[in-house]
């Protein structure tokens, strides 16, 4: 069965500076790859997916992640953060049974922006 | 084009009690599936449906059952309710079930 392991539970930044949530998965085949992220009180939005192909995926709000099969990592990176960044992030790991596509997510890793 | 919607936003239950939630997917997306969130953790497959058959349930007891309906819309149902349950529970859709799934704002539910 797969995992999902986001090693940190708090992240404190800076506004303006560099940001990186780690993720570690564990999964036997090719792994579809996905972070999320929560406000308050609000669903999930995604913020970007690997299936396939490029290693280095581009998602929406200047965030990027970089999946990396031999350390089974797929970290989540940000240049510089806004204040508005701060929220709970989820990394997932979807794994094919049957015939349905099912993600399994991590505990979260909450992102704290001082200003 | 509207997301996924669900309703409603927030339930108050007491234990023994059922409860419905009502889930409407994205337009022209034909699976629907069910999560649980507790607080401080991620969110916790409950069940897929895609053109209204289940295509997968995660490990939760025969209290949580579920359907899809021709237009595409599930409800998520849950009998003999626990303290437990108190959770929020996210919907999200998809075109397929195989594919990305875009949530829904959740249900918040709470059982005293």
């Amino acid at each position: 069965a797969q995992s999902v392991t986001q090693p940190d539970i708090h992240i404190t930044v800076s506004e303006g500076a560099s940001l990186e949530l780690r993720c570690n998965y564990s999964y036997g085949a090719t792994p579809y790859l996905f972070w999320y992220v929560q406000s308050p009180g609000q669903g999930l939005q995604l913020l970007l997916k690997y299936f396939s192909g490029d290693t280095l995926v581009q998602g929406i709000k200047g965030f990027e992640a970089e999946f990396k099969r031999s350390q089974s990592s797929f970290n989540l990176r940000k240049p510089s953060v806004h204040w508005s960044d701060a929220a709970e992030y989820f990394c997932a790991v979807g794994a094919r049974t049957g015939g349905s596509y099912i993600p399994t997510f991590g505990r979260g890793t909450s992102l704290i922006v001082h200003p | 084009d509207a997301g996924v919607t669900q309703s409603p936003t927030h339930l108050i239950k007491t234990r023994g009690q059922h409860v419905t939630l009502r889930c409407s997917p994205i337009s022209g997306h034909k699976s629907v599936s069910w999560y649980q969130q507790v607080l401080g953790q991620g969110p916790q497959f409950i069940f897929q449906y895609y053109e209204k058959e289940e295509r997968g349930r995660g490990n939760f007891p025969d209290r949580f059952s579920a359907r899809q309906f021709p237009n595409y819309s599930s409800e998520l149902n849950v009998n003999a309710l626990l303290l437990g349950d108190s959770a929020l529970y996210l919907c999200a859709s998809s075109l397929t079930g195989l594919d990305t799934q875009y949530f829904g704002p959740g249900t918040r539910l709470t059982v005293l």
